[in-house]
C-alpha cells in the first residue's frame, strides 16, 4: 500500500524547535521528490518546501526560509522537516506529499501532523 | 509568493456544470503548464484531480477537466453530483522553483 505517514507534531513554545518526520512505504521512495504543505486552522493550503528525489535540491517558501530545513534519508525512506524559531503563525496541520511526476503535482498525501505554537 | 486568486465560492445544481478560475501571473500560471487542482473535504487529505493543466490521474472522473489561457487556469466540473461538494485548490509551479496555491474555492451543490 502506497502511503506517507507524518509524525513529530505537538505543542511548542514560540522560538523553540520541532522536527517532523514523513515515513514512506509501498513505492520506490528514492525516485520521488517530496514536498511539505501546511494548512493553518480554517485557512487554505500553503506550500512549505520541497526536496528532490536525491536530495540535491531544496526550495523553501519565503515564510519559512532560514528557519526550516528539509532533509531526507533514502535508506530509511524518510523525509524530515526541522523547524526552528517557531512562530505562532506556523501553527498548522503539516502534510508531506509525493510529487507525481516532477511537475509539482501531489498525488499521495499523508494524514498530516498538527503543530501548535503557543506559550 | 502571492497566492493565486480563486473565487471564494461557487455553486450549482446537480447535473449542471461549473467552472472555477485560478488567476496568477506571468511568473507562474502564465509561464508554466504545471497547474494542478485538488479537492479537499474537511478532515481528509487533499486529493489530486488535475495535473499539468488538463491531465487526470487514474481513477478521477472524466467529469473533471482543466484548461489554461494566459495567466488564468480553470477547472470545470460537469454533471455536478452531491459528492463533488468540497473545497477546491489550484496550484502552480513558479519561476522561483517554488509552488504557490490558490486561496481555495468552496463548491456548494444546491
Amino acid at each position: 500500500q502506497v502511503q506517507l505517514v507524518e509524525s513529530g507534531g505537538g505543542v511548542v513554545q514560540p522560538g523553540r524547535s520541532l522536527r517532523l518526520s514523513c515515513a514512506a512505504s509501498g513505492f520506490s521512495f528514492s525516485t520521488y521528490t517530496i514536498h511539505w504543505v501546511r494548512q493553518a486552522p480554517d485557512k487554505g493550503l500553503e506550500w512549505v518546501t520541497v526536496i528532490w528525489y536525491d536530495g540535491s535540491n531544496k526550495y523553501y517558501a519565503d515564510s519559512v526560509k532560514g528557519r526550516f530545513t528539509i532533509s531526507r534519508d533514502n535508506s530509511q525512506n524518510t523525509v524530515y522537516l526541522q523547524m526552528n524559531s517557531l512562530r505562532a503563525e506556523d501553527t498548522a496541520l503539516y502534510y508531506c506529499a509525493r510529487d507525481h511526476s516532477g511537475g509539482d503535482a501531489f498525488d499521495i498525501w499523508g494524514q498530516g501532523t498538527m503543530v501548535t505554537v503557543s506559550s | 509568493q502571492s497566492a493565486l486568486t480563486q473565487p471564494a465560492s461557487v455553486s450549482g445544481s446537480p447535473g449542471q456544470s461549473i467552472t472555477i478560475s485560478c488567476t496568477g501571473t506571468s511568473s507562474d500560471v502564465g509561464r508554466y503548464n504545471y497547474i494542478s487542482w485538488y479537492q479537499w473535504h474537511p478532515g481528509k487529505a487533499p486529493k489530486l484531480m488535475i495535473y499539468d493543466v488538463s491531465n487526470r490521474p487514474s481513477g478521477v472522473s472524466n467529469r473533471f477537466s482543466g484548461s489554461k489561457s494566459g495567466n488564468t487556469a480553470s477547472l470545470t466540473i460537469s454533471g455536478l453530483q452531491t459528492e463533488d461538494e468540497a473545497d477546491y485548490y489550484c496550484s502552480s509551479y513558479t519561476s522561483s522553483s517554488t509552488v504557490v496555491f490558490g486561496g481555495g474555492t468552496k463548491l456548494t451543490v444546491l
